[in-house]
């Protein structure tokens, strides 16, 4: 079965902390994403990586950098949290292709404090 | 702005009814749909992927079609269970750009009593 691990389910931090969201998959996916849920606004892309070292900007990048040194591993960075930033956090992976079903991890409910 | 339509926004049935539910998304350029089940406390899960104008899938007691003409897709439960209780997400992907990105729906929420 395909395992996405994010390193946290809750976590709290202070305004204008740096704050880095882990996230691990095991199947060897192209593909990874971070994804923020926020109620009544759906699942929305910040960021998209399809290979080590590259990223693409989702619909809401602002406030957010991303790293991929390693083909498992896909880190979402708030360079400066404010409280806005306060939200569910998913990560997902998914072999290449639009025909490839992404494969989610449990998320990580972030409070800014 | 691609904007992926959910209707209802929630639903509540009772056990043993059967029930449907509606995405819409952009008609041009299409390139796949996917449907994915959310339970509260877990993850979302993939139910189907959906490439082809008249394609069905089916899963159980769960199926969807697609019409990529006309822009909608219909997931249906035939004899719902407390345990289909959960967000239904569909999110659309289009062949502008060559991007995998998924653009979700805001989902509909179901909610099935016992």
């Amino acid at each position: 079965d395909v395992k996405v691990t994010q390193s946290s389910r809750y976590l709290v931090k202070r305004t204008g902390e740096k704050v880095f969201l882990e996230c691990v998959q095991d199947m060897d996916h192209e593909n990874m994403f971070w994804y923020r849920q926020d109620p009544g606004l759906g699942l929305r892309l910040i960021y998209f990586s399809y290979d080590v070292k590259m990223k693409e900007k989702g619909d809401i990048p602002e406030g957010y950098s991303v790293s991929r040194e390693k083909k498992e591993r896909f880190s979402l960075i708030l360079e400066s949290a404010s409280t806005n930033q306060t939200s569910m956090y998913l990560c997902a992976s998914n072999h290449a292709g639009p025909r490839q079903p992404q494969h989610f991890g449990d998320g990580t409910r972030l409070s800014i404090l | 702005i691609l904007n992926v339509e959910q209707s209802p926004q929630s639903l509540h049935v009772q056990e043993g009814d059967s029930t449907n539910f509606t995405c819409s998304f952009p008609s041009s350029n299409f390139y796949a749909l996917h449907w994915y089940r959310w339970e509260t406390a877990k993850s979302p899960e993939a139910l189907f992927v959906m490439t082809l104008n008249g394609d069905e899938k089916k899963k159980g007691r769960i199926s969807a079609t697609l019409n990529t003409k006309e822009g909608y897709s219909y997931l249906y439960i035939k004899g719902s269970q407390p345990e289909d209780s959960a967000t239904y997400l569909c999110a659309f992907i289009h062949s502008r750009g060559g991007s995998e990105k998924l653009v979700f729906g805001k989902g509909t929420k179901l909610t099935v009593n016992p």
